[in-house]
């Protein structure tokens, strides 16, 4: 069975510009949460899905949206990208929202 | 102060030697999950808890909820055990999201 897939695994963008990232779950896994992990930091929570609904949203400004398609993939988009952007982008996938989580390689997003 | 504590933030030992993480954290929780994340960003879920002790392999993970505390041991050490090594809490009140410790840089010499 796949893991948890996520794309591109790598991103070069100018600031100002828009991005989009995509993650595929584990078949089976209605859950999914987007991190932003900042270099030498842990993850920061930005996005929870679960059943195509929104269930939580870290302290991220408006810039940042997602959704979750009735697939149960999901796309984080980020627009107007300031330098403070750049991170690794994981997604995580679970059964529920509540259980445990698997994590995709994440997307390396630079904002130059 | 981070909700999350992880010590130490650096550990450095020989090959063989039993290790210990710790985490404490300030909120009441409902589980926490010890996480490791190796060089290049992909992040594998060791053990999601919410009390006693948990054990895979030579991994040990054991939680003290009235003293918000929990550690993770790795017996008979290895060099393939070097990674980051993170914490995770979902509080009582947040829902389902977590919130991570800073993570503890492990190199396990030979």
């Amino acid at each position: 069975d796949a893991g948890v897939t996520q794309s591109p695994t790598h991103l070069i963008k100018t600031r100002g510009q828009h991005v989009t990232l995509r993650c595929s779950p584990i078949s089976g896994h209605k859950s999914v949460s987007w991190y932003q992990q900042v270099l030498g930091q842990g993850p920061q929570f930005i996005f929870q899905y679960y059943e195509k609904e929104e269930r939580g949203r870290g302290n991220f400004p408006d810039r940042f949206s997602a959704r979750q398609f009735p697939n149960y993939s999901s796309e984080l988009n980020v627009n107007a990208l300031l330098l403070g952007d750049s991170a690794l982008y994981l997604c995580a996938s679970s059964i529920g929202p509540y259980s445990p989580l698997h994590f995709g390689n994440g997307t390396r997003l630079t904002v130059t | 102060k981070n909700e999350v504590e992880q010590s130490p933030q650096n550990l450095t030992a020989q090959e063989g030697e039993f290790i210990t993480i710790n985490c404490s954290y300030s909120v009441g929780i409902s589980a926490l999950h010890w996480l490791q994340q190796h060089p290049g960003g992909g992040i594998v879920s060791l053990f999601m808890l919410s009390s006693g002790k948990k054990k895979h392999g030579r991994l040990i993970a054991t939680i003290n909820i009235q003293e918000k505390h929990s550690s993770l041991h790795i017996t008979a050490s290895h060099p393939r055990d070097s990674a980051v090594y993170i914490c995770a809490v979902r509080s009582e009140t947040s829902g389902s999201r977590l919130t991570f410790g800073e993570g503890t840089q492990l190199t396990v010499n030979p």
